[in-house]
């Protein structure tokens, strides 16, 4: 069974870090693109961040560029966000997502998702 | 940035009725747009790709048509199990947009 399950989130001041993993399994995770997309709750979702499948391209959104890192260990299976300099307005359930199908040139619709991990941003 | 519109932004409908969610796209799109549902408490599940591909496993009451700037998701007959909301999302280019939803509930 394919299946994403995001890990790290929690409470952290303004002007904090934190680290946002999520474990793959049930497929060849190092053949696959990889996503962030975050929801305030109550709220639309919006992209955060990709990965390509051998780690050597990322791109981010705007508001998270230079602040967020995207990385990723093909060896352990795991997605991580790497989120520092943390904002009132990056308070949100951050999803991971796979692209839906594996390729030198994927189609960015995500399947499957993951859970979700919380990120309150409060001091 | 491609800026995605949906309407309506809800819609209240009787179990059987028939109904269609529009997306619009700020510009052209192509066939790279994807419709996802999404249940309280839950995460985001792809129903359809490339505006018209239903994913495995979907009931064939949903169903996507479309191109360019303008896309369309029907369900042709409103079960319980379809209370959600729907977004739909441009895969031409980062940043990867998402319509601001629409909410499906039973009347």
């Amino acid at each position: 069974e394919v299946q994403l399950v995001e890990s790290g989130g929690g409470i952290v001041q303004p002007g904090g870090s934190l680290r946002l993993s999520c474990a793959a399994s049930g497929f060849t995770f190092s053949s696959y693109w990889m996503h962030w997309v975050r929801q305030v709750p109550g709220r639309g979702l919006v992209w955060v961040a990709r990965i390509s499948d051998d780690g050597s391209q990322t791109n981010y959104a705007d508001s998270v560029e230079g602040r967020f890192t995207i990385s990723r260990d093909n060896v352990r299976n795991t997605l991580h966000l790497q989120m520092s300099s943390l904002r009132a307005e990056d308070a949100a359930v951050y999803y991971c997502a796979r692209v839906r199908a594996p390729g030198p040139i994927p189609l960015h619709w995500f399947d499957p998702w993951g859970q979700g991990t919380l990120v309150t941003v409060s001091s | 940035d491609i800026q995605m519109t949906q309407s309506p932004s809800s819609v209240s409908a009787s179990v059987g009725d028939r109904f269609t969610i529009t997306c619009r796209a700020s510009r052209n799109i192509n066939y790279f747009l994807a419709w996802y549902q999404q249940k309280p408490g839950k995460a985001p599940k792809l129903l359809i790709y490339a505006a018209s591909t239903l994913v495995s496993g979907v009931p064939a009451r949903f169903s996507g048509s479309g191109s360019e700037t303008e896309f369309t998701l029907t369900i042709s007959s409103l079960q319980p199990e379809d209370v959600a909301t729907y977004y739909c999302q441009q895969a031409t280019n980062f940043p990867f947009t998402f319509g601001p939803g629409t909410k499906v509930d039973i009347k």
